[in-house]
């Protein structure tokens, strides 16, 4: 089955710079992949997703990259703000009816004024 | 984005009692919904998936007859806690599919804390 690592587990950063969340998959099926922010005793936001025929996407300030080769992508955060401090979870899926996405172990984010 | 509402948000209970957990799809049918269960600063962990007009599929290690899924209708999935015991108090979840395209997206409700006393 698929498995989903994620890195770093912690993260901090001065505000205003850029953050980088890095996630690697195993199974090559997998050509969906998801990003979620947690914020504190709140249930998981969508914030951006790429599919397996695309590189790289784009989002305001959010932007995620694809390399189906070395089958990791990557979460990249740049003049980040306070309210970005959250727990982000990437996942991976395959786009298949019924199929369920598995999550990485998550990267707690906090952005120091 | 979809929306999930997941009621109730908290919910404190006796233990030995039963507790039910609602998940809805407010503005797109959903034919799967999933359960998670989540630990403070864990991720998320999987209990089963939910399938409207069948039996949930559990996984492994999480008890079918304690934990009852039932997915009655396109946009409504429950999870009722039976004989609730302390080590049950945790942050519940469920998300649901929406299908858009050829691809699926899932969204997540805000979660329900459970606390057994």
């Amino acid at each position: 089955g698929e498995n989903v690592e994620q890195h770093p587990s912690t993260l901090s950063v001065q505000e205003g710079d850029s953050a980088v969340i890095k996630c690697t998959y195993s199974d090559s099926a997998s050509n969906y992949f998801p990003w979620y922010k947690q914020e504190l005793g709140k249930g998981p936001q969508l914030i951006i997703d790429i599919r397996s025929n695309v590189g790289e996407k784009k989002d305001q300030r959010i932007a995620v990259t694809l390399n189906k080769t070395a089958k990791h992508f990557s979460l990249h955060i740049t003049e980040t703000q306070p309210e970005d401090s959250a727990v982000y979870f990437c996942a991976a899926s395959r786009r298949a009816y019924g199929q369920n996405f598995v999550f990485g172990p998550g990267t707690r984010l906090s952005v120091l004024p | 984005g979809a929306v999930v509402s997941q009621h109730p948000s908290r919910v404190i209970c006796k233990s030995g009692t039963s507790v039910k957990i609602e998940c809805r799809s407010l503005d797109f049918q959903a034919t799967t919904m999933f359960w998670y269960r989540q630990f403070p600063k864990q991720s998320l962990m999987l209990m089963a998936t939910s399938n409207e007009g069948s039996k949930a599929t559990y996984e492994q290690g999480v008890e079918k007859d304690k934990f009852l899924i039932n997915h009655a209708s396109l946009t409504l999935s429950t999870l009722t806690v039976t004989s609730a015991h302390p080590e049950d108090s945790s942050f519940y979840i469920c998300s649901a599919r929406a299908q858009q395209g050829a691809g699926n997206t899932i969204y997540f409700g805000e979660g329900s804390w459970l606390t057994v006393v």
